[in-house]
């Protein structure tokens, strides 16, 4: 069953540090999501993408993150500058429309010390 | 706005027992309405959702959930529990594709931690 890939399953920066977090959406999907789950709490959404621009963004999403779809393939997260509030797991995920039931991957775990 | 409430943020229940996981939601109109199961260490993982017609759906692993629309509910239920149903699982909401929203984003609830006794 094809399913959402996400890279790296954790990682650990240092504050102030530039993160990527890749993923690798369902292949015949057209929108893509990141959403975030910091310990203990929600998951909230933090942005969806289609037609290679944003088209929706949640208030977490400042000015510190963008995402990129750079090849037809991957989809990825740029946290530019990372605070120890970034600290949470990523959640990629994409579907085949908007409205369209969502698939999640299996997350990235950010850590920032 | 939407929202949704999990009761219960812990729920033990003995191996073979019945599972009753309960959330409501807040919403304008009905909602597309999902649980998803996330196990120790992975990911979300979708286990049935409620788009349109027969109100009572069937998921994955045993479990089933009804939309009642009068009570604005869709509990999530398994007739017996199994040592390996031991998750965290979540409900959520989006807006119908129909209804006109600019936004389909999910909504979650804050999740239901299951623990299965032996």
């Amino acid at each position: 069953e094809p399913e959402v890939t996400q890279t790296p399953s954790h990682q650990v920066t240092q504050m102030g540090q530039e993160v990527i977090l890749r993923c690798v959406p369902i292949s015949n999907h057209l929108y893509f999501y990141w959403y975030r789950q910091i310990l203990g709490q929600k998951v909230e959404f933090l942005v969806s993408f289609y037609n290679n621009e944003i088209s929706e963004k949640s208030e977490i999403f400042d000015d510190q993150f963008s995402v990129e779809r750079p090849d037809g393939s991957n989809f990825t997260l740029k946290i530019r500058s990372t605070k120890l509030e970034d600290s949470a797991m990523y959640f990629c995920a994409s579907s085949k429309a908007s409205g369209n039931t969502i698939y999640f991957g299996e997350g990235s775990w950010l850590t920032v010390v | 706005a939407q929202s949704v409430t999990q009761l219960g943020s812990h729920v033990s229940v003995s191996e073979g027992a019945l599972v009753l996981l309960r959330c409501n939601y807040s919403s304008s109109v009905p909602p597309y309405l999902f649980w998803y199961v996330q196990y120790p260490n992975q990911g979300l993982q979708l286990l049935l959702k409620y788009t349109t017609g027969a109100t009572l759906v069937k998921g994955i692993n045993g479990f089933e959930a009804e939309f009642k629309k009068s009570e604005t509910s869709f509990h999530l239920t398994k007739p017996s529990a199994h040592m390996s149903d031991a998750a965290e699982y979540f409900c959520a909401v989006s807006p119908r594709r129909d209804s006109g929203a600019g936004s389909y984003q999910l909504t979650f609830g804050k999740g239901t931690k299951l623990s299965v006794i032996p």
